[in-house]
């Protein structure tokens, strides 16, 4: 069975520190990737999506990257941390219409 | 410009009563629709979905149920148990599918023993 984990569970970073945050599914291959984002009282963002190794789209402009150096790697990254970029960041993969299956999620917290 | 909308953001209801969880969108292109769980400091799970071809869906204790004409979904829990008790999610797609899922902010139902 497919698995996905995502880490840390918590993060507390300061303003203009790097992020790296990281993602990976088990049990597939080629799977569709996503990262997405829930702010204090907001519903779910989606940030990045891929549907293969170094393909990588941006749905908003923002401060954070995403890249896929494996096929069932994906990451987030930040060079700069903002306090705007504080949330719950999610990973979340799918494959052939299945719905959406998410990782348990990192809470971010910019201070 | 939010393209899903859950206007409630809270519900409480006894448990073996309905619960019912709304939905409204805006973008007329969306074709699939889907409810999603979420317990506190875990990734929200699927719970059920509709085709825009369909007006019910059922699944046990869930169903929902899709007006496209009043750009209108709802999920309806019968009989509501404390375990039910999260934040629900809507999310609406475009592409026939789950790729690029645009959710509301959700509805936090409280099942009362």
């Amino acid at each position: 069975s497919q698995t996905i984990h995502q880490w840390p569970a918590t993060l507390v970073q300061p303003v203009g520190s790097p992020l790296s945050l990281e993602c990976t599914v088990e049990g597939t291959s080629n799977p569709n990737l996503y990262w997405y984002r829930q702010a204090a009282g907001r519903g779910l963002q989606l940030l990045f999506y891929s549907v293969g190794i170094g393909q990588i789209s941006s749905e908003v402009p923002q401060n954070l990257s995403a890249s896929r150096p494996q096929d069932r790697q994906f990451i987030l990254s930040s060079k700069k941390l903002l306090l705007s970029d504080s949330g719950f960041y999610l990973c979340a993969w799918t494959q052939n219409n299945s719905p959406l299956h998410f990782g348990n999620g990192t809470r971010l917290t910019v201070t | 410009d939010q393209q899903v909308k859950q206007n409630s953001p809270s519900l409480s209801v006894q448990e073996g009563r309905i619960s019912i969880l709304n939905c409204d969108y805006t973008n007329s292109m969306f074709d699939y629709f889907l409810w999603y769980k979420k317990y506190p400091a875990e990734g929200p799970t699927f719970l059920i979905s509709i085709s825009s071809i369909k007006d019910k869906n059922e699944d046990g204790r869930f169903t929902v149920f899709l007006n496209k004409s009043a750009k209108h979904l709802s999920l309806h829990i019968v009989p509501s148990q404390p375990g039910d008790s999260a934040v629900y999610f809507c999310a609406a797609s475009a592409l026939g599918g789950s790729e690029k899922l645009v959710f509301g902010k959700g509805t936090k139902l409280t099942v009362n023993p």
